[in-house]
C-alpha cells in the first residue's frame, strides 16, 4: 500500500458542484500539503498543515478550502466548482520544517465541465 | 518576485549524458531539491543540495552553485526509462519550496 492515499483518483464534476478530495497518510508526519499541477506551470502550493490546528493558505488557496481531520488526514474541498479549477492535485507529506524531501500522493485529476 | 528557471524540454540519446540547468532568484535559501515526474505520476525526490557542489548517487548528479543561483542535475548512461519530467525546487527563507515549471526530457534510442 502507499504511504500517501489519495481518492479520488479520477473524478469529472459539473460547474458548481462541490466536491472533496481527500488524502490520509501512513507516514506519520506531522506536515502536510495540496498542491496543484497544470501544464507549463509546475506545481503550486493550495494549503499546507502543520498539525491538526494549524492550517495556512498557500498562494492560490482561493475558491478551496481544507480541513486536517487528524493527523493522519488532510481533505481539500471546492465548494463549487470552476471549469479552471480542472488540474491534476497532488498531496504531499514532510517530516519537518527545514526538509524539502516531500513524499506525494498519487494525484487526484479533477475535470470540471 | 521569487523565480526558478529551466528549459522547458530537452532530448538525448539512450546511452549518452544529459545535463538539466535550473537557475533561481529566491527570498533566501535553505536547500535545492531535484525530482523525477514521470507522466501521470507523482514527483519522486532525486538529490539534495545546500552546498556548493556536486552530490552524486548512481547514474544521478546534482551541482550547486550558491553565488551564482545555479544548480544542474546530470544523468549519465541515459536508459529509456529516464524520460520523465525533472523538477527543481528551492526552499526559501521561509521554509516554503518554491518549484520550477519543470523539464521533460525524451530519451531516444
Amino acid at each position: 500500500d502507499a504511504d500517501v492515499t489519495q481518492t479520488p483518483r479520477n473524478r469529472i464534476t459539473k460547474t458548481g458542484k462541490r466536491i472533496m478530495l481527500e488524502c490520509s497518510q501512513t507516514k506519520g508526519h506531522d506536515r502536510m500539503y495540496w498542491y496543484r499541477q497544470d501544464p507549463g506551470l509546475g506545481l503550486r502550493l493550495i494549503y499546507y498543515s502543520f498539525d491538526v490546528k494549524d492550517i495556512n493558505k498557500g498562494e492560490i488557496s482561493d475558491g478551496y478550502s481544507v480541513s486536517r481531520q487528524a493527523q493522519a488526514k488532510f481533505s481539500l474541498s471546492l465548494e463549487s466548482a470552476i471549469p479552471n479549477q480542472t488540474a491534476l492535485y497532488f498531496c504531499a507529506t514532510t517530516s519537518g520544517r527545514a526538509t524539502g524531501e516531500l513524499f506525494f500522493g498519487e494525484g487526484s485529476r479533477l475535470t470540471v465541465l | 518576485g521569487q523565480n526558478i528557471d529551466q528549459p522547458t524540454e530537452m532530448t538525448a540519446t539512450e546511452g549518452a549524458i544529459v545535463q538539466i540547468n535550473c537557475t533561481y532568484q529566491t527570498s533566501g535559501f535553505n536547500g535545492l531539491f531535484w525530482y523525477q515526474q514521470h507522466a501521470g505520476e507523482a514527483p519522486t525526490f532525486l538529490s539534495y543540495n545546500v552546498l556548493d557542489g556536486l552530490e552524486e548517487k548512481g547514474r544521478f548528479s546534482s551541482f550547486l552553485s550558491r553565488s551564482k543561483g545555479y544548480s544542474y542535475l546530470l544523468l549519465k548512461e541515459l536508459q529509456m526509462k529516464d524520460s520523465a519530467s525533472y523538477l527543481c525546487a528551492v526552499l526559501d527563507s521561509n521554509y516554503q519550496l518554491i518549484w520550477g515549471a519543470g523539464t521533460k526530457l525524451i530519451i531516444k534510442p
